[in-house]
């Protein structure tokens, strides 16, 4: 099991940049969520999919936030443009089955907009 | 609307002292969950507990679910360098799958 993985680590960007992030969730997960954390506001969940499907995306801060599932093994969150108030770790992570399966986080992106 | 209160924000012990954390929530909660995120790093599943008056044990860590479904506490025994970091609650939303975090206990080793 690779964990969930998502790329890259670190993203420094200027401000009105387009930013990508990617995610690639555990194997036979129908679960993925993106979840945002600052130091102000804690962790936030973004969006989430169930089966490639979106099902909520009332936490998407604005229009400039798109997320995507093209297929079970790959997401992507889109940032255009980007402002500096976006700077923060963005989470994916990913579940299995029931509500309230214990989440899978991947390691992060840490993104700055300067 | 629904919340989870975690306190304390921060707590500072000697090595060797016990530490705990305590979260509330507004609404009974079918389930709570615990995660440990290290500094730098990301929330990592510790428990799940689901039944009225649960306790679970981890080696030196303790976890209680509250009768009434609406607090949990996490307890470490005998605090160890390797236990640093921010625990997390978190309790599904209605019927809703999202979860709702608490705001998290940093967990501080006086040197």
């Amino acid at each position: 099991d690779a964990g969930v993985i998502q790329s890259p680590r670190h993203e420094v960007t200027e401000m009105g940049q387009e930013v990508t992030l990617r995610c690639k969730p555990i194997s036979g997960h129908d679960y993925l969520f993106w979840y945002r954390q600052t130091m102000m506001r804690g962790l936030e969940l973004l969006i989430y999919f169930n089966n490639n499907v979106p099902i909520d995306d009332s936490g998407m801060p604005e229009d400039r936030f798109s997320a995507k599932m093209p297929n079970a093994s790959f997401s992507t969150l889109k940032i255009q443009p980007s402002e500096p108030r976006d700077s923060a770790v963005y989470f994916c992570a990913s579940s299995w089955g029931v509500m309230d399966s214990p989440l899978h986080f991947g390691n992060g992106t840490r993104l700055t907009v300067t | 609307g629904q919340q989870v209160m975690q306190i304390p924000q921060y707590q500072h012990v000697q090595e060797g002292e016990d530490f705990t954390t305590y979260c509330n929530s507004s609404t009974t909660l079918s389930n709570i969950q615990w995660y440990k995120q290290r500094p730098g790093g990301h929330p990592v599943f510790l428990i799940q507990l689901v039944k009225s008056g649960e306790v679970k044990k981890q080696k030196r860590l303790t976890f209680q679910f509250g009768e009434a479904k609406k607090n949990s506490s996490l307890h470490i025994t005998a605090t160890q360098t390797t236990d640093v970091g921010t625990y997390f609650c978190a309790g599904p939303r209605g019927s809703n799958y999202q979860l709702i975090w608490g705001a998290g206990t940093k967990l501080i080793i006086k040197p």
